[in-house]
């Protein structure tokens, strides 16, 4: 069974620093690996996905991850930390073969923006 | 494009009641999966449809039941409400002949009483 752990529930960073939030996954194959972002009452927005390839993946808002399947991790970063990316983050994994496409989410992480 | 939308946006039930939440897909897309999320947590697979068909279940009860429409549109029943049913109730749409990437509606909010 697939599973997700997001180590840190809550992460406070200062505007302009850089961020990463921390991803473990649980699958017997490769994965596919997707990071979500949520606003405060809102649903979920995808900032960025892995399926194959280049391991160092860009996304939407500056946003980067990298998965490392050594270390069955899919970390997210950003060099420079805005007070719009306040929200909650979710990293998911998703089945690579197999009919049902269902995701797999973490816990997610609580990211505070101080100014 | 329009993208995935929800209704209702909220809505307020009491223990024993039923409820039907309404999803439209993006254009194009002909899978819907339904997801669960209580507060503080991440979302929980409640179950997919395609061609109208269930596509897969995760671990609800049978109280929780769905439909698709030819028109790839879907809704999600709960029978019997319990108090932790109370949650966001996320709809997503996909292609599943992509990489099962989806795409996520803004949610109802079901609140049980």
């Amino acid at each position: 069974a697939q599973s997700v752990t997001q180590p840190d529930i809550h992460i406070t960073v200062s505007e302009g620093a850089s961020l990463e939030l921390r991803c473990n996954y649980s699958y017997g194959a490769t994965p596919y690996l997707f990071w979500y972002v949520q606003s405060p009452g809102q649903g979920l927005q995808l900032l960025l996905k892995y399926f194959s390839g280049d391991t160092l993946v860009q996304g939407i808002k500056g946003f980067e991850a990298e998965f490392k399947r050594s270390q069955s991790s899919f970390n997210l970063r950003k060099p420079s930390v805005h007070w719009s990316d306040a929200a909650e983050y979710f990293c998911a994994v998703g089945a690579s073969g197999g009919s049902n496409y269902k995701l797999t989410f973490g816990k997610g992480t609580l990211l505070t923006v101080n100014p | 494009e329009t993208g995935v939308t929800q209704s209702p946006t909220h809505l307020i039930k009491t223990r024993g009641q039923q409820v039907t939440l309404r999803c439209s897909s993006q254009s194009g897309h002909n899978t819907v999966s339904w997801y669960q999320q209580a507060l503080g947590q991440g979302p929980q697979f409640i179950f997919q449809y395609y061609r109208e068909e269930e596509n897969g279940r995760g671990n609800f009860p049978p109280r929780f039941s769905g439909l698709q429409f030819p028109n790839y549109s879907s809704e999600l029943n709960v029978n019997a409400l319990e108090l932790d049913d109370s949650a966001l109730y996320l709809c997503a749409s996909s292609l599943v002949a992509g990489y099962n990437e989806q795409f996520f509606g803004p949610g109802t909010r079901l609140t049980v009483l």
